[in-house]
């Protein structure tokens, strides 16, 4: 299966902790998406890459997270500090076009106690 | 501000009944608008439509966009269990963003 992955698939963390969560998209996909989702919420766009270059970041997004994908293939989001308010799904998905479909992987389930 | 807007929010039938799931958006310069069903994990995409009037079928799923109404409409014909997920929403737009507006879902749980 050559699907969007992701890694860890849970996590549980303590307040204040740093985690770092990795997505590795569909491999033709120039365009990488990272969203988080609470409970009865639809995604929340979070950030944005094509290739290597970051285009787009949420206003919503605090400073606390960070998200890179150097060579334009995998990509990795960071969350410095963790609050429990960041206790979510944290969703990655990937797609071959602007506008185009989006294909999801599985999701890295965080947990802040 | 950009929206999406799912309902309704649940809806629950059983096996053999025919559903409609609306969306209706207001944003600026539509391009598209994707639907997607979340069972207890990721989304999978269902269909993605940017003109109006134009049908998407697929096997008991069917799908129709309105740009004039600003809305859109998954039909699904003769339920099945397996059909019990949440139905998720999304638009994108030319307007200087890349990201996916996406609405809160539709809950839809189908009865034996």
């Amino acid at each position: 299966d050559t699907g969007v992955s992701q890694d860890p698939r849970h996590k549980i963390t303590k307040r204040g902790q740093n985690v770092t969560f990795r997505c590795d998209p569909i491999s033709e996909h120039n365009r990488l998406y990272w969203y988080r989702q609470t409970l009865g919420q639809g995604p929340e766009f979070l950030t944005y890459f094509q290739n290597e270059a970051q285009l787009e970041k949420s206003r919503l997004l605090s400073d606390r997270f960070s998200a890179e994908r150097p060579k334009g293939s995998f990509s990795t989001l960071e969350i410095q500090r963790t609050e429990q308010g960041d206790s979510a799904m944290y969703l990655c998905a990937s797609s071959p076009r602007a506008g185009g479909e989006q294909y999801f992987g599985p999701g890295t389930r965080l947990t802040v106690t | 501000e950009d929206k999406v807007v799912q309902s309704p929010l649940s809806l629950v039938v059983h096996e053999g009944d025919t559903v409609t799931l609306n969306c209706s958006y207001e944003v600026t310069n539509f391009r598209s608008l994707l639907w997607y069903k979340q069972e207890k994990k990721a989304p999978t995409f269902l269909f993605m439509l940017t003109s109006s009037g134009i049908e998407k079928k697929s096997g008991r799923l069917s799908s129709i966009l309105d740009k004039k109404e600003l809305f859109s409409i998954l039909n699904i014909t003769a339920t099945q269990t397996g059909d019990s997920a949440v139905y998720l929403c999304a638009v994108s737009t030319t307007s200087g963003t890349y990201k996916y507006i996406f609405g809160t879902g539709t809950r839809l749980k189908v009865l034996a």
